[in-house]
């Protein structure tokens, strides 16, 4: 089955630099693979996604990455905030039968002021 | 924040007790998923209802079971609670089984003393 890694576990970044959070799977039939942020005690919300048709999309300061080839995606965060801080999660969807989502282990992101 | 909501939002057992879990998904969703997030760590998949049937099913035992109710709504029920079992449940509506975009509700803590 599929078998997602996610690198950092831990990022601290100073406010107003970027951060890249990346993440590898192991199904070549993998297609759709979001990138969830969690808050502490919250639910986790969509902030961005990609299907294995685009290479790259951007949503203001985020941006999500995909190269097929290499089975690996990255978010990346330019000009970070303070609420910024929580902790993401990256998951891979097979889009075969029932659309489960395999999530990475997460990586807590904290913003420095 | 999305449509999606849990009840009851804490909860503790003992364990080999029963616990019903509740969740009402986004309107116009026909398709409930069901997750269990340890402290830590990433969600993993339960399983899947999609038009009152189960849909597909993750590395769970059978006393983790399911309902999915003609207005949609979702019951996750687990038999014979375990110490490991003690985790947050999110439910993730979707608009139906072949959408991949999960929208999560806040989730149930459970805790099995």
């Amino acid at each position: 089955g599929e078998n997602v890694e996610q690198h950092p576990s831990t990022l601290s970044v100073q406010e107003g630099d970027s951060a890249v959070i990346k993440c590898t799977y192991s199904d070549s039939a993998s297609n759709y693979f979001p990138w969830y942020k969690q808050e502490l005690g919250k639910r986790p919300q969509l902030i961005i996604d990609i299907r294995s048709n685009v290479g790259e999309k951007k949503d203001q300061r985020i941006a999500v990455t995909l190269n097929k080839t290499a089975k690996h995606f990255s978010l990346h965060i330019t000009e970070t905030q303070p609420e910024d801080s929580a902790v993401y999660f990256c998951a891979a969807s097979s889009g075969q039968g029932a659309q489960k989502l395999v999530f990475g282990q997460g990586t807590r992101l904290t913003i420095n002021p | 924040e999305t449509g999606v909501t849990q009840s009851p939002t804490h909860l503790i057992k003992t364990r080999g007790q029963q616990v019903t879990l509740r969740c009402s998904s986004q309107s116009g969703h026909n398709t409930v998923s069901w997750y269990q997030q340890a402290l830590g760590q990433g969600p993993q998949f339960i399983f899947q209802y999609y038009r009152e049937e189960e849909n597909g099913r993750g590395n769970f035992p059978p006393r983790f079971s399911g309902l999915q109710f003609p207005n949609y709504s979702s019951e996750l029920n687990v038999n014979a609670l375990e110490l490991d079992d003690s985790a947050l449940y999110l439910c993730a509506s979707s608009l139906d089984s072949f959408q991949e975009t999960q929208y999560f509700g806040p989730g149930t803590r459970l805790l099995v003393l």
